[in-house]
């Protein structure tokens, strides 16, 4: 089952603050956090695993709560580079790192 | 250390033949995975490799589709015969046991 993001997309301004939020029907075992930019590979970001734990990169961060089966990314002060296409991918119990995707999120960073 | 490389970068084909894609994942991976994203959309699984077994084929879309990992070093994915469906990016991952995923750059597959 595909995890559901929202909002599909976004546009902030410079310095401005976003929440994404990713959400599955199903159990999970972790989440992970890609951003792709147009024509290049997906880079990744983070890797949430289940226990509600909280992860920062920089001023971007992630959680995860295991019990409502949905995580967050928060992105502060946003800088011009955030700009890209953010998906969520969902493991479950087996943990064999196929992941299932969301359709993903556009961010666009204007100056 | 190289990341994962895929080739080529592009192609155009006529429906009806045959297009091969390469992934060559980061030395050490056992874990090599390919996806496709169509036309904007997600991200979808299409199969996933350890070593040289096929893990898991699940997301194959139909039989036109063969994937191989021979020797457990690079894979192909050929698609024959293509059709206009089977447009979109293909992009091939690779991790270690339990460790984040590395995407290459994918390819760009436009049957015409």
């Amino acid at each position: 089952q595909q995890p559901v993001q929202s909002p599909q997309a976004v546009i902030l301004r410079e310095g401005e603050d976003a929440v994404i939020n990713c959400s599955s029907s199903k159990a999970l075992y972790s989440v992970h956090w890609y951003r792709q930019k147009h024509g290049e590979a997906p880079v990744f970001l983070m890797i949430l695993l289940k226990g509600g734990e909280q992860k920062g990169h920089e001023k971007i961060s992630a959680s995860f709560n295991e019990k409502k089966q949905q995580s967050s990314l928060y992105l502060t002060a946003s800088q011009l580079s955030y700009s890209g296409t953010y998906f969520c991918g969902t493991s479950g119990s087996g943990n064999t790192g196929k992941l299932i995707f969301g359709q993903g999120t556009t961010l666009q960073v204007k100056p | 250390e190289a990341g994962v490389t895929q080739f080529p970068s592009h192609s155009v084909i006529e429906k009806g033949q045959t297009v091969t894609l390469r992934c060559d994942p980061i030395s050490g991976h056992d874990n090599l995975y390919w996806y496709r994203r169509v036309m904007g959309k997600e991200i979808k699984f299409l199969l996933h490799f350890v070593k040289e077994s096929k893990q898991d084929e699940s997301g194959m879309p139909n039989n036109r589709f063969l994937a191989e990992r021979t020797g457990g070093t690079y894979s192909t994915l050929k698609v024959q015969p293509a059709e206009l469906e089977d447009s979109g990016v293909y992009f091939c991952a690779s991790s270690q046991f339990g460790a984040e995923a590395f995407f290459g750059q994918g390819t760009r597959l436009t049957v015409v």
